[in-house]
């Protein structure tokens, strides 16, 4: 049973700060992976995507990716009240037309 | 740009009853998929599509069926509906295999009573 594990939270970080999430994986093989973004009630969106060892910047986010470790992270800086919301870390595996395999979320919550 | 459209939205149904969500995606997308969410279990697989005519068995497929009704359509069946199905429900579609993301529908929240 491949596993995705993330602390569930609530994280609860100022205005501001930086919020850090993370998220390991048990399936050594994986290529792939997702942060999605859930606002309560709402559908999951794709935020961030990295496929590779290191780190990839879009605006506030970084996701990093250490695949030795099996870790994958996602930094949210100077964090907004809009920010609030549960993450879930999804993985792929290696063969073929895997599906998505997602951790159960952390949920944010940004302090104004 | 409708993307993914499921329905209903709402559903509550009495145990035993039957039902089928319906999922539709303009995309072109070859992949489809259900996932259920439950508080403090995340997204569940339930069945998945990798392309027209073909079906998968998910983490949590017992109690359901599906069926690939063309490119763009992925329907899930409820046969005899119980309790413990009571969740939320999304459909999702892919946009390339294997490093693709995916892209969900509003989700569909059933109860069963």
């Amino acid at each position: 049973q491949k596993e995705v594990e993330q602390n569930s939270g609530p994280l609860s970080v100022p205005e501001g700060a930086i919020a850090s999430l993370n998220c390991t994986y048990s399936d050594r093989g994986s290529q792939s992976f997702f942060w999605y973004r859930q606002y309560s009630g709402k559908s999951p969106e794709l935020i961030m995507s990295i496929y590779s060892n290191g780190d990839k910047e879009d605006g506030r986010f970084t996701a990093q990716l250490n695949k030795a470790s099996q870790y994958v992270s996602l930094l949210i800086r100077d964090s907004q009240p809009s920010d609030s919301a549960t993450y879930l870390c999804a993985v792929v595996g290696n063969s073929g037309n895997t599906p998505l395999v997602f951790g159960k979320g952390t949920r944010l919550s940004v302090i104004a | 740009n409708a993307g993914v459209t499921q329905t209903p939205k709402f559903q509550v149904l009495k145990t035993g009853q039957s039902m089928t969500l319906q999922c539709a995606q303009d995309m072109n997308h070859n992949s489809m998929y259900w996932y259920r969410q439950d508080p403090g279990m995340g997204l569940r697989l339930i069945y998945y599509s990798a392309s027209e005519g073909t079906t998968d068995k998910g983490e949590v497929p017992n109690g359901y069926n599906v069926s690939r009704l063309n490119k763009r359509e992925f329907s899930l069946r409820l046969e005899s509906a119980a309790p413990s199905q009571t969740s939320v429900y999304f459909c999702a579609s892919r946009r390339q295999e294997h490093t693709g993301e995916l892209f969900f529908g509003e989700g569909s929240r059933l109860t069963v009573l």
